[in-house]
């Protein structure tokens, strides 16, 4: 079965920052593969996904994503956080339509 | 565009009883829709999947008669909670597949449950 893993519980850094959120993946086929961000008393919003092609993906609200198939990884940055970017971030991997999701990482932003 | 509500945003309820959760894509038809459960500081467990018109799919472990899942029209989704208990209590979330689109679903913002 599918699962994804989030080393990180909790990230904290300095607005202006850049960030990475990692992500690890089990999987036997090509995985797909998605970022999401949740905000307090908003529905999860779609980052970026990865279903094939470019290794290298680009996203919503200058975050980008690297896939990287020897490492089973799919990392998130961001080379300029801002003060809105503080959230819970998802990874989530899908099969048959159906998603499943790491544990979250919270990301705290600092003045 | 693609906005999916959820009714009500949150409840307190009793022990023993039942409550109801509404799922809508208010502006888009979505012939799937999935319900999820989330545990504070927790992913997100996908418990079933819906589908406009036929009976749902219920993730393995999760009980069929205690999580009713009515999907009655291509924009309504409705999760019951019966005979709730408070381990039943958590923030449920849905989301809601337009047709024929693949992955791409849209979340609604959550309910958070408490029973006493």
């Amino acid at each position: 079965a599918q699962s994804v893993t989030q080393p990180d519980i909790h990230i904290t850094v300095s607005e202006g920052a850049s960030l990475e959120l990692r992500c690890n993946y089990s999987y036997g086929a090509t995985p797909y593969l998605f970022w999401y961000v949740q905000s307090p008393g908003q529905g999860l919003q779609l980052l970026l996904k990865y279903f094939s092609g470019d290794t290298l993906v680009q996203g919503i609200k200058g975050f980008e994503a690297e896939f990287k198939r020897s490492q089973s990884s799919f990392n998130l940055r961001k080379p300029s956080v801002h003060w809105s970017d503080a959230a819970e971030y998802f990874c989530a991997v899908g099969k048959d339509y159906k998603l499943s999701f790491g544990a979250g990482t919270t990301v705290t932003v600092r003045a | 565009g693609a906005v999916v509500s959820q009714h009500p945003s949150w409840v307190i309820c009793k022990s023993g009883t039942s409550v109801k959760i509404e799922c809508r894509s208010l502006d888009f038809q979505a012939t799937t829709m999935f319900w999820y459960r989330q545990f504070p500081k927790q992913s997100l467990m996908l418990m079933a999947t819906s589908n406009e018109g036929s009976k749902a799919t219920y993730e393995q472990g999760v009980e069929k008669d205690k999580f009713l899942i009515n999907h009655a029209s291509l924009t309504l989704s409705t999760l019951t909670v019966t005979s709730a208990h408070p381990e039943d209590s958590s923030f449920y979330i849905c989301s809601a597949r337009p047709s024929g689109r693949g992955y791409e679903q849209y979340f609604g913002p959550g309910t958070r449950l408490t029973v006493t």
